[in-house]
This record gives C-alpha cells, structure tokens and sequence, in this order.
C-alpha cells in the first residue's frame, strides 16, 4: 500500500520569506500524480500544485513550486515571498494513475506566517 | 463554476437521530467522493461514485449509506452513529476516475454526534 509521510508537523516563517515542506512517499508504482493541498480555516480543500511522476520537471505555480526527487521518492514544496494568507494546513497527497482517483494523504504540515 | 457545495454547514445529532448531508457539483463532473476528517488528521476517502454508480465502499459502517441520485448529487445518509463518528464530511468530485483529473473539493459540513 502507498504511504506519504509529513515529518513536520508545523512551521513558521516571517512574512516575505521562503519555507519548505517536506513530503515523503512509498510506492512501487512507476507512474502516479503528486499534489499539494492547502486547507485554510475556512476548510476548504485547495489544490495548490500537482506533479505527474513521469514529468522530470518541477512543476511551479507562481510563488508555489516543488523539487520532486522520483529516486528519492521525495515531493518537497517551496513557498516564496510568503503571504499571510499562506497560513493553512498543507497535505502532501499521492495517486496512482487509473483506477479510482484515491487520494492518499500525508499527516500534514501546519504552516503559520509571522507579520 | 468551480464550487462543490455542501449542506449544512454545521449539523449536531443525537444517536438515534436520521440526517442526512448534501453535495452538489454543476461542474459537469462524472465522479464524486465522500471523505471523513477527524481533527488534526488527513481527510480518509470513504465512499466513490462514478456515473451514479458506487465504486468503491472503503470498509464504511453500514450506519452510513451514500446516494446518487443524479450526476450533480451526492448525499450521505447518517443513522444511529456514535460519538466517534463527529468529523468533518468533505465532499469532493472530479471529471471522472481516469488520468490527470483534479478533485474538487467542498468546504465540509463539520458533524457533531451527542
């Protein structure tokens, strides 16, 4: 079975900087989709950024990007000029390709933003 | 239109109470999900519909029964729960099962059980 792994349970970074999450999986797939998930207050589920695993490039979207390590089975998401409404629970999930579309999430990362 | 829509927002029932939750997409999405999150931890997918039919049951107490009714509705029906079962219900959908599709999802309807 796929597993994702969170190791920080939160951080905290000054408003304007760059933090990164870290994002582990287990799979013995070749092929899948890697997403980042926000979940504000508001609870809501936001897709932030996906990665499809046979794409060697990052994938970047605005001040959001990620250096997947396919080897390393590492899916880390970079945040720059962080905003305060950045604030929120990050999820790493996983997904295999075909199927049914289970997302597998990882145990989150609460990220917090000092003015 | 991008909104999964849920309702109600907040529901508090008793154990022998019957309720239900509604989800609404008109996004034209052919697969619909429900997910369960209990606080400080990963949403945990429980049912999926594809074309109105139940394609998977992930080992869900029978005290839950999904419905689709049609394509832009998803309900879930609540009967005798327990305390345990307080969560937030997400609903989420996307364009189908297949390829590179995203999930949309709701913003929940927080569910206390008394």
């Amino acid at each position: 079975a796929q597993t994702v792994t969170q190791s920080q349970p939160e951080m905290s970074v000054q408003e304007a900087e760059t933090v990164t999450l870290s994002c582990t999986y287990d799979t013995s797939e070749s092929d899948y989709y890697l997403f980042w998930y926000k979940q504000p207050p508001s609870r809501q589920m936001i897709l932030v950024i996906r990665q499809e695993a046979y794409k060697q490039q990052n994938a970047t979207e605005n001040r959001f990007s990620v250096n997947f390590q396919k080897a390393a089975k590492s899916f880390s998401l970079k945040i720059s000029d962080s905003q305060l409404g950045d604030a929120a629970m990050y999820f790493c999930a996983y997904r295999a390709t075909g199927g049914a579309q289970k997302l597998v999430f990882g145990q989150g990362t609460r990220l917090t933003i000092n003015p | 239109d991008t909104e999964v829509t849920q309702t109600p927002k907040h529901l508090v029932m008793g154990m022998t109470n019957k309720k239900s939750l509604k989800c609404e997409q008109h996004m034209g999405h052919r697969a619909m999900y429900w997910y369960k999150q209990k606080a400080k931890k990963p949403p945990e997918l429980m049912f999926v519909y594809s074309y109105e039919k139940l394609s998977i049951n992930e080992s869900v107490p029978s005290r839950f029964s999904p419905e689709c009714p049609n394509s832009s509705l998803l309900n879930l029906h609540l009967h005798a729960l327990q305390p345990e079962d307080s969560a937030l219900y997400l609903c989420a959908s996307s364009q189908d099962l297949q390829g590179n599709t995203e999930a949309f999802f709701g913003q929940g309807t927080r569910l206390t059980v008394v």
